[in-house]
């Protein structure tokens, strides 16, 4: 079984400042994971992923993420948040077989503030 | 172009009647698949297709019937509708089943039953 918690369901950060999204999996097998935005009214974006190669991982709009597997954490960071960056953004994980099933978080809704 | 399209974007119905959601990809893709967002944004799987056959069929109202009618199309038709159906669906694409491929979203059709 799968799945992904994500801490915070609302993180509001100042323009500028670091934006750090929280992401803990659980998987019986060693996972992929995936971060996806979503904008308002629009369908999932996807930031990045990991797929066992680096555990650091570079996405897109200066988004990255670090794979631990000893804290089984994948959290999602940006080093200087901008006003565009407000949206909902969602971890999931998958595993090798069972026809790509993707286990979706709660989401995180990032406000940034002027 | 746009990679994964859905007809309609809105869809408002009444209590029991029957609905049809289309999507198709154009980007050459085998395996597709339907998820539904709750009123909290929760995003769920219910099918997925692997160059047409039926491979993933979550817990899900038998209501609910997907169809394939080749790789590029997968359409979601829902009989004697509730108002627990109310959700945004959307449809994926995928190159194939493998864990390693990112799944690309549409822009979702918005269902609203009264």
């Amino acid at each position: 079984a799968q799945s992904v918690t994500q801490l915070g369901s609302h993180v509001s950060v100042s323009e500028g400042a670091l934006v750090l999204l929280r992401c803990n999996y659980s998987s019986s097998v060693p996972p992929y994971l995936f971060w996806y935005v979503q904008y308002p009214n629009q369908g999932l974006q996807l930031l990045l992923k990991y797929t066992s190669a680096a555990t650091l991982v570079k996405g897109i709009n200066g988004f990255e993420a670090e794979f631990k597997k000893s804290e089984t954490s994948f959290h999602l960071t940006k080093p200087s948040a901008h006003m565009s960056d407000a949206a909902e953004y969602f971890c999931a994980v998958t595993q090798g077989g069972g026809g790509n099933k993707l286990t979706f978080g709660t989401g995180t809704q990032l406000k940034v503030e002027l | 172009d746009t990679a994964v399209s859905q007809t309609p974007k809105y869809l408002v119905t009444q209590m029991g009647n029957d609905k049809s959601i289309k999507c198709e990809q154009n980007l050459g893709h085998d395996t597709m698949y339907w998820y539904k967002q709750d009123s909290k944004k929760f995003l769920k799987i219910m099918f997925s297709y692997n160059n047409k056959e039926l491979i993933i069929n979550e817990t899900v109202p038998n209501r609910f019937s997907p169809k394939s009618p080749d790789k590029a199309h997968l359409n979601l038709h829902i009989n004697s509708l509730e108002l627990g159906d109310s959700a945004v669906y959307f449809c994926a694409s995928s190159q194939d089943v493998a864990a390693t491929y990112e799944q690309y979203f549409g822009p979702g059709t918005r269902l609203t039953v009264t």
